[in-house]
């Protein structure tokens, strides 16, 4: 059975900076075509897509957020981890990991996040 | 960077209809790439279509999608009252994924 679950602080103060771990069973980090995202989403507001790190090491980021975002991943311990640096009250949000998975038929690649985590929520304030 | 729009913003309707949702980026997409979520009130997003009209495991046959190119929808065919919820569609690409804004199903 695969699951995730996310785990880090529920409270973080202005200018700080927040690491998140997202711990995963019943697949391997280290291989197959897949990977793990990180989604959040604010309170009453759509989700939002931050950063993704594949089986292959290969990871990329919110363009609007880059600067402010490290996803990582230790294989050893079945876990990704995301930071982001110089937290703001609009970063109150739930955050999310799921797994990405890659289907190949043929010539064609399919993605997609097939296993979510239940979420952790994390709150901004002084 | 691919921005995606959804319509309606809000559904509402009655067990039994049927229900059309629409996706539309700004730019052509490509198929393989679109999926759909099911999100209701507390709960993690659940992956309902993949490839913009294959469902994912454990996904009831109401639910079908379609389209290509721009345009894409979500159809449930015969609204149960556990279908009210927010409904997204994705995107993958450039190494990127972005989500539509959601629309609300209410039954």
């Amino acid at each position: 059975q695969v699951t995730l679950k996310e785990s880090g602080p529920v409270l973080v103060k202005p200018t700080e900076t927040l690491t998140l771990t997202c711990t995963v069973s019943g697949f391997s980090l280290s291989s197959g075509r897949m990977g793990v995202s990180w989604i959040r989403q604010p309170p009453g507001k759509a989700l939002e897509w931050l950063a993704h790190i594949f089986s292959n090491d290969e990871n990329s980021y919110s363009p609007s957020l880059k600067s402010r975002l490290t996803i990582s991943k230790d294989t050893s311990k079945s876990q990704v981890v995301l930071t982001m640096t110089n937290m703001d009250p609009v970063d109150t949000a739930t955050y999310y990991c799921a797994r990405v998975g890659i289907t190949v038929a043929g010539p064609y690649y399919y993605y997609y996040m097939d296993v979510w985590g239940k979420g952790t929520t994390v709150t901004v304030s002084s | 960077e691919i921005v995606l729009t959804q319509s309606p913003g809000t559904l509402s309707l009655s067990p039994g209809e049927r229900a059309t949702l629409s996706c539309r980026a700004s730019q052509t997409v490509t198929t393989s790439y679109l999926a759909w979520y099911q999100q209701k009130p507390g709960q993690a997003p659940r992956l309902l279509i993949y490839g913009a009209s294959s469902r994912a495991t454990g996904i009831p046959d109401r639910f079908s999608g379609s389209g290509y190119g721009t345009d894409f929808s979500l159809t449930i065919s015969r609204l149960e009252p556990e279908d009210s919820a927010v409904y997204y569609c994705q995107h993958y690409g450039s190494s990127l994924f972005t989500f539509g804004p959601g629309t609300k199903v209410d039954i």
